[in-house]
């Protein structure tokens, strides 16, 4: 099976920077992905971690570390906007399952 | 945005009776999905399709079924709607290939089971 765990929540302060990690536990995944959701709205995708290593799309950066089976969500440079929902998913090997970690909630404060 | 259009987009119903939610999509990709999502459960996978008349089961099947006749929808239904599936259902579509790990969400559907 999978499973992936992220803190429930996490507040930071505007123009800070923060880290939401993720741990997982898997079999085999083709790569580790994230998404942001704000209240009432539906997830949008922000990044997608393949390989090891670090990806950067702008305020976002996603690093992954198969040895140590974890992940994590970087933003910089805080913007009130970014008050979200996140949440990191899976795709097992051999299928079409995208698992979904529980989200981590983060309040942006000015 | 993906064309991705769920309906109704909120609903109300009593426990027992029959409910089909519709997920409609212009971009024909091949998968679909559909999620719950509840407080301090995020999203939980029910039935996906990887083609017309192509589904499989997700992490929290029991109680629902779906169906996928044509390309553009997918149709999830709860038999008979039970309080504990009072939930936000979302619809997500994705393509084999390398958006595959991308999924594109619905607006989601508000259901209310009394």
């Amino acid at each position: 099976g999978q499973s992936l765990e992220q803190p429930s929540e996490v507040t930071a302060v505007e123009g800070a920077i923060v880290q939401i990690n993720c741990t997982y536990q898997t079999s085999g995944f083709y790569g580790l992905s994230w998404y942001q959701q704000h209240d009432g709205g539906a997830p949008t995708f922000l990044s997608y971690n393949a390989l090891d290593g670090l990806e950067e799309t702008g305020r976002f950066s996603s690093f992954l570390s198969r040895s140590d089976s974890y992940g994590y969500l970087l933003l910089q440079e805080l913007q009130m906007k970014d008050s979200a929902s996140y949440f990191c998913a899976v795709r097992g090997l051999g299928g079409f399952k995208t698992i979904f970690g529980a989200g981590t909630r983060l309040f942006v404060k000015a | 945005d993906a064309g991705i259009t769920q309906s109704p987009r909120h609903k109300v119903t009593e426990t027992g009776t029959p409910v089909t939610l519709r997920c409609h999509q212009t971009e024909n990709h091949r998968y679909m999905y559909w999620y719950r999502q509840d407080p301090g459960h995020g999203l939980r996978l029910i039935h996906y399709s990887y083609g017309v008349k192509d589904t499989d089961k997700g992490e929290v099947s029991d109680g629902y079924s779906v169906s996928r006749s044509k390309t553009e929808d997918f149709l999830l239904t709860l038999e008979s709607a039970t309080s504990s599936q009072t939930s936000v259902y979302f619809c997500a579509i994705s393509e084999p290939g390398t958006t595959n790990e991308k999924l594109f969400f619905g607006s989601g559907t508000q259901l209310s089971v009394l």
